[in-house]
Formats: C-alpha cells, structure tokens, sequence
C-alpha cells in the first residue's frame, strides 16, 4: 500500500455520531478519490479532488463532505452516520500509467 | 451514462485450468480505458490488466489476457494456469471522465468471485 495511507482501518459508529476518515499520499498527484464499496457491489465514487482546494461529487456524495486542505491529505466527514453509510472506504490515487488508479488499503465502517 | 455489466457473480475452476470472465459495458465515448482489478480476502484493490480502446491488440499481463471487442462493448478476462492465489473478487472497471471536465473516475461493475480450487 505504498503511496496512500488510510486511517482508522476500522470504525464502529452509533446512528448520528460523526466521524472523519482521513487519507494521505505520497506521491504528490493533484488528483484524490473517495470511493465507497458495500456488500456485493464494485466501488462508487464519493467525491473526487482533482488539486488541492478543489473538491467534486460523485456518483453518491449524500451524507458526506470532503476536504482538500493541502496536496497530501484528502479527509472525508460523515456529520450524522447512518446504517445505510456502513461500508468499506476507498481513497485512490492515479497510478503509474495515464488513467489508472491506485488504491489505499480502505477503511471499514460499521454504523448501528 | 456509462454503464458496467458483470452477468457472472460466481465462478470456479480448477488449478491449472483456463478460466474466462466476462463483462460488457455501455458507452458513447470513442476513446476510453478499460481495466481490471482482483479483490482478494485482505479487500485491497489490486489492478490486473488494462486496455486502451484505440488499441485493436488485446493486453496481456503474464498469464492474464483480455479479450476486447469494441464493438460488442465486450471486455472478457482470460486467467490461464489458473492459481489457488487467483481466488478473487474481479472487477471490471471503466474509466469515465466527469462532466465538470476536471478529472476521470471509475466506474466499476458488480464483480465476480471466482474460487479456484484444488
């Protein structure tokens, strides 16, 4: 998982708690994702930032906020958890050939 | 929109046979990347094989090859000498560029588990 670093690796949330996940690269790319994965299904994308200061939605950005302080770290917030945001969290990076993607060893959200 | 097709949820095969994945996917775009990723039990994201759509030749990668018809929207992965370590979740993925123009994203289809046996 050399390149990007998530943190926590695991999460166990009540209904309506917040949270941050947070992710950092080392690789100085101006381009972060956050995908999300649920059970039986590939990734979808959150939210994505293509430098820093600047942040898009994906396909399923509801729930969340995202923030792109500076080129290495790429956070993203859950203000009030649901069930429905228990999932595992991908933050990506472009690999080493144009268009790729390189993946973060994910984080795993439980919310009761 | 770009829509990714794995019909496959499940597949098996013995060690040191021939397996074939398939996935089709829906686009209007001419130049695009497709690719695959193995998930295996530690949930990382691993990339297998990728193609460029302009390339009429399929990519290979060791024993991993593609089989890429454009027309057809077909994106097949052939694993050859199948391993015990090719037991997987495989996801075909497409590349898709946003509408804010400000970057390219993944679009991933359901996966296939795939369990090879001994």
């Amino acid at each position: 998982n050399a390149g990007v670093t998530q943190t926590p690796k695991f999460q166990v949330l009540k209904t309506g708690q917040s949270m941050t996940l947070q992710c950092a690269q080392d690789m100085n790319h101006n381009s972060m994702y956050w995908y999300r994965q649920d059970p039986g299904m590939g990734l979808r994308l959150i939210y994505y930032s293509a430098s820093e200061g600047t942040t898009d939605k994906g396909e399923v950005p509801n729930g969340y906020n995202v923030s792109r302080l500076n080129k290495r770290e790429f956070s993203l917030r859950l203000e009030s958890a649901a069930p429905s945001q228990t999932s595992v969290y991908f933050c990506a990076i472009p690999g080493t050939r144009l268009n790729e993607q390189f993946f973060g060893p994910g984080t795993r959200l439980t919310v009761l | 929109a770009q829509t990714v097709t794995q019909s496959q949820p499940e597949m098996s095969v013995q060690e040191a046979e021939t397996v074939t994945l398939s996935c089709t996917y829906d686009t209007s775009e001419n130049n695009y990347y497709l690719f695959w990723y193995k998930q295996p039990p530690s949930r990382q994201m691993i990339l297998v094989i990728r193609q460029e759509a302009y390339k009429q030749q399929n990519a290979t990668e060791n024993r991993f090859s593609v089989n890429f018809q454009k027309a057809a929207k077909s994106f097949s992965l052939k694993i050859s000498d199948s391993q015990l370590g090719d037991t997987a979740m495989y996801f075909c993925a497409f590349m898709k560029l946003y509408p804010s123009n400000s970057g390219y994203a993944l679009n991933f289809g359901k996966g296939t588990s795939l369990l090879v046996t001994p």
